[in-house]
């Protein structure tokens, strides 16, 4: 089945850290690929996007690039703040349908 | 960006009671919203696409009857929880399709059914 897989949090870094967290993917078709970061008492938002193979999407200082190959579509970000900590979700959506699916979200905890 | 609100964002109910939680869309109409529920270390998991104006779409093991959902106007969608009991208590999320098809999400209602 269609299916989205996170490392588990919680990810604990300091500030000015280098941030990797890992997502892979199994799904029929071509998917796009999200990643959604939900900040303390806040709903999702939409972080970045991919919608085909070797796509980057860009945001706010984090990348993620669509990797058909490993199936994979891992998030990075060079240098993370404080204000970075929050849970991040990676998300598929098949193409031709609006049924996100969702991983289990990775807790980020950025200290000073 | 849209915002989209839940209420409430927390609630505590005795067994056997139903609960309603609303989402509304505050500064869009959303002819499409949708209700995603999180366990505990689980990913969201879509419930239902509610349509406004008509019955709502769920999905594959959602029990209709258990959760009832109404999209009555362009801005509000309420899923109730009938008959509640512990097993339901978990994390509900709603989100709503903006204009651009991109999608915006509540903050979140948690239910603990006692």
């Amino acid at each position: 089945g269609n299916s989205v897989t996170q490392m588990e949090g919680p990810v604990t870094l300091s500030e000015e850290a280098f941030l990797t967290i890992n997502c892979t993917y199994t799904a029929t078709g071509y998917p796009s690929l999200f990643w959604y970061v939900q900040y303390p008492g806040e709903g999702l938002q939409l972080l970045l996007k991919a919608t085909k193979a070797d796509d980057k999407g860009s945001n706010k200082g984090f990348e993620a690039t669509y990797r058909k190959e490993t199936t994979s579509f891992h998030l990075e970000k060079g240098s993370v703040q404080v204000s970075d900590s929050a849970v991040y979700f990676c998300a598929l959506i098949l193409y031709n349908t609006d049924k996100l699916i969702f991983g289990t979200g990775t807790r980020l905890q950025v200290f000073p | 960006g849209a915002v989209v609100s839940q209420h409430p964002s927390w609630v505590i109910c005795k067994s056997g009671t139903s609960v309603k939680i609303e989402c509304r869309s505050l500064d869009f109409q959303a002819t499409t919203m949708f209700w995603y529920r999180q366990f505990p270390k689980q990913s969201l998991m879509l419930m239902a696409t509610s349509n406004e104006g008509s019955k709502a779409t769920y999905e594959q093991g959602v029990e209709k009857d258990k959760f009832l959902i109404n999209h009555a106007s362009l801005t509000l969608s309420t899923l109730t929880v009938t008959s509640a009991h512990p097993e339901d208590s978990s994390f509900y999320i709603c989100s709503a399709r903006w204009h651009t098809g991109e999608l915006f999400f509540g903050e979140g209602s948690r239910l603990t059914v006692l």
